[in-house]
């Protein structure tokens, strides 16, 4: 039973324009939500997270959206650079934060110059 | 801040034997969490220790256990190796104080034969 599910495996995008990576989850007990970014052979790097009291947070050019009565919350790239290629992973956790990670599959996202 | 540090980065052992894999958190992190990694089943959760004790469990079999020390640091053990153990592990560190936000290490990559 898949709690966090990623449909889209891949997208492509080009230089400059907006990526948008969706999160589907069904467990209501999840409160926060993070979004890490890998590249192959590393461990996952950071981006940003946000709690089910928000609907928005932003770090510099990323903006991760969440929609608690459709359980969705989505991350937003703008603008897009090749740098940012790489697997994007969403993660959702209970009680604040302090439960475990419950991680999506993953999306590759290619950023083409 | 130094990040979160594994050693080794890559093993190769064979069937039937045991592994154990380190991992040092960011400083003042009580938290570390294990994760493994592998191209069928994403991430998926091994286990978390806080202040050395045994806070949440995966489904994992038994032989997979860890241990965590008093200065935080955090060992994992897996005996009998099986082909199907092959996989990046993953150890992730997080903070009680200003939330949980785990930040991972560069993991480390086992290969059973």
């Amino acid at each position: 039973d898949q709690q966090v599910k990623q449909n889209s495996p891949s997208l492509s995008v080009q230089e400059g324009r907006i990526s948008i990576l969706n999160c589907d989850y069904t467990n209501s007990m999840f409160d926060y939500f993070l979004w890490y970014k890998k590249y192959p052979a590393e461990g996952p790097t950071f981006l940003i997270s946000i709690s089910s009291i928000k609907d928005k947070n932003e770090d510099g050019r990323f903006t991760v959206f969440l929609n608690k009565s459709a359980k969705h919350l989505s991350l937003h790239i703008v603008p897009s650079q090749p740098g940012d290629s790489a697997v994007y992973f969403c993660a959702a956790s209970a009680l604040g934060g302090s439960e475990k990670l419950v991680f999506g599959k993953g999306t590759k996202l290619t950023v083409n110059p | 801040k130094a990040g979160v540090t594994q050693t080794p980065r890559y093993l190769i052992k064979t069937r039937g034997q045991q592994v154990t894999l380190s991992c040092s958190p960011i400083s003042g992190h009580r938290s570390v969490s294990w994760y493994q990694q592998t191209p069928g089943q994403g991430l998926q959760f091994l286990f978390e220790y806080f202040s050395e004790t045994q806070r949440n469990k995966g489904n994992f079999p038994g032989r997979f256990s860890g241990r965590q020390f008093s200065n935080s640091r955090s060992e994992m053990n897996v005996s009998t190796l099986e082909l199907g153990d092959s996989a990046l592990y993953l150890c992730a560190s997080s903070s009680d104080r200003g939330g949980w936000t785990q930040y991972f290490g560069p993991g480390t990559r086992l290969t059973v034969l």
